[in-house]
């Protein structure tokens, strides 16, 4: 059974910080991995997704890598600003036909002006 | 275009009622994706359908959760005889999946918060 780990689960920063956030994942055999932003009582808006051939994908201030082997992925958020401060989450799909999401319980990150 | 919509955004109902939860997903997707988001819990997987049928309806808690998915488009959520335990936020998401490698990201709807007293 895939399981999906982000720690911590809570993280303040300073702004201008350039920070990393991290999830591991037990089972390789991905078919990709999804960051999402989760701001409060808010669904969930998707970020970057990373196929299980690539190992990174960039957005802006947003670089996400994947090393499917280690089953670890990280986001990295360039120079943060107060308006980065959400919860960040990471979901994988698995190989095959079956495409739902398994996810991490996310990363709640904020940014002190 | 317009996102994926829920309705309501709110729901307060007593045990043992039943509700529906309504999902409208983005036009011409084929992938429609049901979540629960508990506190403490994290986002856990309910039920997907491609098109109207349902390959994967594992994550369902127990036999009182049901959906349906009709036309290909809107889905429904019911819960029968609603527990204190079934209060969460229940997710809808979508996604256009054609097989081809980058169409599948799953776009989300705001969420129904689902209070049991």
């Amino acid at each position: 059974k895939q399981e999906v780990t982000q720690i911590p689960a809570a993280l303040s920063v300073p702004e201008g910080e350039n920070l990393v956030l991290n999830c591991s994942f037990t089972d390789s055999a991905i078919y990709n991995l999804q960051w999402f932003r989760q701001d409060p009582g808010k669904g969930l808006t998707s970020l970057l997704l990373i196929q299980s051939s690539q190992r990174e994908q960039t957005s802006g201030r947003l670089n996400a890598s994947l090393d499917k082997s280690s089953g670890r992925s990280t986001l990295y958020i360039a120079a943060s600003q107060p308006g980065d401060s959400a919860t960040y989450l990471c979901a994988v799909r698995p190989s095959g036909a079956n495409s739902k999401l398994t996810f991490g319980k996310g990363i709640t990150l904020s940014v002190r002006p | 275009g317009a996102g994926v919509s829920q309705s309501p955004s709110n729901k307060v109902t007593e045990k043992g009622k039943d509700v529906e939860l309504r999902c409208d997903p983005i036009s011409g997707h084929t992938a429609l994706y049901w979540y629960r988001q508990s506190l403490g819990q994290g986002l856990e997987f309910l039920i997907y359908f491609q098109g109207n049928s349902a390959p994967d309806k594992s994550g369902l808690p127990s036999d009182r959760f049901s959906a349906e998915r009709t036309g290909g488009s809107v889905s429904t959520l019911t819960i029968q005889r609603t527990q204190q335990e079934d209060s969460a936020v229940y997710l809808c998401a979508s996604s256009f999946l054609s097989g081809r490698r980058g169409t599948d990201t799953q776009y989300f709807g705001p969420g129904t918060r689902l209070t049991v007293l």
